[in-house]
């Protein structure tokens, strides 16, 4: 079983949509980090929370830690936010904070 | 705003042959890490670096795979002796301490044939 779950795998929506992507997760965590990877590859991160809400321009990030559950929504959404966005979590107490990574979403924002 | 960079971005070799792969991370950053990502699969662990040695590995970092810091300011994976199973996106990854946000660079596409 994996220990990061993700949810839908895929999205496609219409431009101005409002997005939700869910992450569950199986383990005790120090963080939860939202990672974006565009077509070529590379991988930016977007949010790095332990608790609550943190927001940055249309984007939001919530955690539950009772619920072992976060999302990222995307408000207004746009062409430019197709990519593939991943959750990926640092174990608690792990001796590095590696990121054990859910599979992705790979969203679609059609105009 | 400073970046992890990597090169190349792309590497194609022959099987059994050894490749380094480079990266520079950001200048005030302690702690760096390698993953792979496998075309279709999800990102994995492969090793992590702390204090000049590694502080973790993962099973997929046998012994065919090396990591070095030689110069305080680069930081090299390599793999002595490829093979087809080896061909992926490999990222490597910074940060300034335990629990800070991590900055990956763009990655090198290895094609292992």
């Amino acid at each position: 079983k994996n220990e990061v779950e993700q949810s839908p795998q895929n999205l496609t929506a219409q431009e101005g949509e409002f997005i939700t992507i869910n992450c569950s997760y199986s383990v005790g965590i120090s963080a939860l980090h939202w990672l974006q990877q565009h077509p070529g590859g590379g991988i930016v991160s977007l949010f790095m929370l332990s608790s609550g809400k943190k927001k940055h321009g249309r984007l939001i990030a919530t955690i539950n830690i009772q619920e072992k559950h976060s999302s990222l929504h995307i408000t207004a959404s746009h062409p430019r936010d197709s990519a593939v966005y991943i959750c990926a979590v640092s174990r608690e107490g792990g001796a590095t904070n590696k990121l054990i990574f859910g599979t992705g979403t790979l969203l679609a924002v059609q105009p | 705003e400073p970046e992890v960079t990597q090169t190349p971005s792309h590497q194609v070799t022959q099987m059994g042959q050894e490749v380094i792969l480079r990266c520079v991370p950001i200048s005030n950053h302690l702690y760096f890490y390698w993953y792979r990502q496998i075309l279709g699969q999800k990102v994995e662990f492969l090793v992590s670096f702390y204090n000049n040695e590694i502080s973790e590995k993962s099973e997929i970092f046998d012994d065919q795979f090396s990591v070095e810091r030689p110069d305080g300011s680069n930081f090299t994976l390599k793999i002595r002796s490829t093979k087809l199973e080896d061909s992926a996106m490999y990222f490597c990854a910074s940060r300034t301490r335990y629990n800070s946000p991590l900055h990956f660079g763009n990655g090198t596409r290895l094609t292992v044939t």
